[in-house]
């Protein structure tokens, strides 16, 4: 059975800095993953999708790259915002089942 | 940590049929559950928001006279799609939420329409 974990659980930085969010899993027979957000009180919004044979994909300040050999997922936020403050999840695709990280709370402190 | 469950996990039907997946909150009571979808080489999407008690919010673009939500009690939402199509095979999950803050998943349904 997939196993996703996430690290660190909360992370807390000043305005401007860069930033890495960890993920890993034990079943390297992966579909996909997937980072998101979420926001208190709401659903997810997808970040970015890696399929199993990429390694990194890219949207403005989101870089996430992807080890499936090493069973690894990083999201590197660049230049973090108040605004990206939330809680991020990742999440392993296999054939029949999606596994998520517990999430690691992420506050941008102005 | 708490527990949904989500079932089938997979399912193979014919074009035309209605197929129900059912997503339970085993250890808790959730008052919203979300209900998502993947398509194939695309990310996951939400469909809709389910309350417990009420109808469901849906997420434009999704048919809600095709997909139809109940949430008729605090553990326990449904998806039915209705008159299934090819089209519709897809990845479903749904997720519950505890509190404010914190989700719960399923382990999802992998559609197939023939």
């Amino acid at each position: 059975k997939q196993e996703v974990t996430q690290i660190p659980a909360a992370l807390s930085v000043p305005e401007g800095e860069n930033l890495v969010l960890n993920c890993s899993f034990t079943d390297s027979a992966i579909y996909n993953l997937q980072w998101f957000r979420q926001d208190p009180g709401k659903g997810l919004t997808s970040l970015l999708l890696i399929q199993s044979s990429q390694r990194e994909q890219t949207s403005g300040r989101l870089n996430a790259s992807l080890d499936k050999s090493s069973g690894r997922s990083t999201l590197y936020i660049a230049a973090s915002q108040p605004g990206d403050s939330a809680t991020y999840l990742c999440a392993v695709r296999g054939n029949n089942d999606m596994r998520f990280g517990a999430g690691t709370r992420l506050t941008v402190k102005p | 940590g708490a527990v949904v469950s989500q079932h089938p996990s997979r399912v193979i039907c014919k074009s035309g049929t209605s197929v129900k997946i059912e997503c339970r909150s085993l250890d808790f009571q959730a008052t919203t559950m979300f209900w998502y979808r993947q398509f194939p080489k695309q990310s996951l999407m939400l469909m809709a928001t389910s309350n417990e008690g009420s109808k469901a919010t849906y997420e434009q673009g999704v048919e809600k006279d095709k997909f139809l939500i109940n949430h008729a009690s605090l553990t326990l939402s449904t998806l039915t799609v209705t008159s299934a199509h090819p089209e519709d095979s897809s990845f479903y999950i749904c997720s519950a939420r505890l509190t404010n803050e914190k989700l719960f998943f399923g382990s999802g349904t992998q559609l197939s329409v023939l």
